[in-house]
């Protein structure tokens, strides 16, 4: 089973500044197809956890652009340009490079 | 549009069975490279998924419940169902389904998420 390891867990942003959550799995996400296979959800308050990220560095539908993702291998990131009040909520990453998919403990980003 | 929504009971007793029903519109389960995924939280604790049906019947499932879970589908009333036996307190949570499409190189990642059922397991 892949391990997915994120830091940090907790996240205080002043509105306008960066944000950045980095994601290491415990074994390489890069499958024979060439796709990396390293997904990022966002569980904002009270709602389902929703697609930000896939294969790593692809934004999801009616994501932002100030969302943004890299990585390959084993270390990825997860950058937000100017962190918005909508934005609170926990990160997630995961692996979907075998079964069973495997989720990071999540970062929980709040607004200072 | 595609839209998931989880159906089951909201309280199950330990040792018990439970049932949930995923209904789904938008997709079909016919599709090749089309899945439906359940994944759940605990309360206040991080996202685990448990098991995982193709268009194909191919079926996966996370190998520390694989001998209580069993996950079908049925295509003519878009419904996607996961039973879990011997329930227990653990596993008291919020069961989400979601969508994907996973097909050689394409993959969509989970791109929509049913609003979740919470399932307490108690006496």
């Amino acid at each position: 089973e892949i391990v997915m390891t994120q830091s940090p867990l907790s996240l205080a942003v002043r509105p306008g500044e960066p944000a950045s959550i980095s994601c290491r799995s415990s074994q390489s996400l890069l499958q024979g197809g060439g796709n990396t296979y390293l997904d990022w959800y966002v569980q904002k308050p009270g709602q389902s956890p929703q697609l930000v990220i896939y294969l790593a560095y692809n934004r999801a539908s009616g994501v932002p652009d100030r969302f943004s993702a890299s990585g390959s291998d084993t270390d990825f990131t997860l950058k937000i340009s100017r962190v918005e009040a909508e934005d609170v909520g926990v990160y997630y990453c995961m692996s979907a490079a075998q079964v069973p998919r495997t989720f990071g403990q999540g970062t929980k980003v709040e607004i200072k | 549009q595609i839209t998931l929504k989880e159906s089951g009971p909201t309280l199950v007793k330990p040792t018990q069975t439970l049932t949930l029903t995923c209904t789904f519109s938008g997709f079909s389960l016919t599709t090749s490279g089309v899945g439906v995924n359940w994944v759940r939280q605990p309360p206040g604790k991080a996202l685990e998924w448990l098991a995982l049906i193709y268009w194909n019947d191919d079926r996966r499932f996370t190998p520390s419940l694989k001998n209580r879970l069993t996950i079908t589908k049925d295509t003519s009333k878009n419904q996607v169902v996961l039973t879990m036996t011997n329930m227990d307190p653990v596993d008291t949570g919020t069961y989400y389904c979601t969508h994907i499409y996973s097909l050689s190189t394409d993959y969509s990642g989970m791109d929509v998420w049913g609003q979740g059922t919470t399932v307490t397991v108690s006496s």
